[in-house]
């Protein structure tokens, strides 16, 4: 089946600095990515829709010069959290587009 | 505005059937998907159905009526492992995005 990678898979950051982090598919080519973060009990929230060559769709009300996204390649996106705050401490997680979603393990980041 | 209603929480006994109900109302529909979520791991996909009728696979069938906007997700031979969070979500949307529900808890005991 198809295999989608997060880099890094956990992450502890002071208030105020940046994180990056990487969703891969591994064994296939992925015009379109999507972004999810998840609260602790709650469900998943959609974040942004990563498009290969093309910048990215954010839903409303979140912040795209907070949550850079870039999908350099049809294996790659990236999103990194700029100037990262407590509030942003989530489980961040990515899915690749094929004929069905596939999701990556996830990332959580915990601010400082 | 899309919405998306399931249940928060279940409990059922090992070796019973349960029955998981999901209703929706979104501004567009491509299909509907049911993934299960361990804590702390990403979901995985069970099912996935976009016509009318109900698809079987081992211990798990969904159901889905599309003109009342509802679907169910069935677990049969309920075993400690399918202790876990059961996400149903509505494809939407020109670039085909997933919408989800807060997810049900369900706990299975001895």
């Amino acid at each position: 089946g198809a295999v989608v990678s997060q880099h890094p898979s956990w992450v502890i950051c002071k208030s105020g600095t940046s994180v990056k982090i990487e969703c891969r598919s591994l064994d296939f080519q992925a015009t379109t990515m999507f972004w999810y973060r998840q609260f602790p009990k709650q469900s998943l929230m959609l974040m942004a829709t990563s498009n290969e060559g093309s910048k990215a769709t954010y839903e409303q009300g979140v912040e795209k010069d907070k949550f850079l996204i870039n999908h350099a390649s049809l294996t790659l996106s990236t999103l990194t959290v700029t100037s990262a705050h407590p509030e942003d401490s989530s489980f961040y997680i990515c899915s690749a587009d094929t004929d069905t979603q596939y999701f990556g393990p996830g990332t959580r980041l915990t601010v400082l | 505005g899309q919405n998306i209603d399931q249940p928060t929480e279940m409990t059922a006994t090992e070796g019973a059937i349960v029955q998981i109900n999901c209703t929706y109302q979104t501004s567009g529909f491509n299909g509907l998907f049911w993934y299960q979520q361990h804590a702390g791991e990403a979901p995985t996909f069970l099912s996935y159905n976009v016509l009318d009728g109900l698809e079987e696979k081992g211990r798990f069938s969904s159901f889905l009526s599309r003109s009342k906007g509802y679907s169910y997700l069935l677990l049969k031979e309920l075993q400690m492992k399918d202790s876990a969070s059961y996400l149903c979500a509505v494809l939407s949307g020109g670039y085909n995005k997933l919408i989800f529900g807060a997810g049900t808890r369900l706990a299975v005991h001895p």
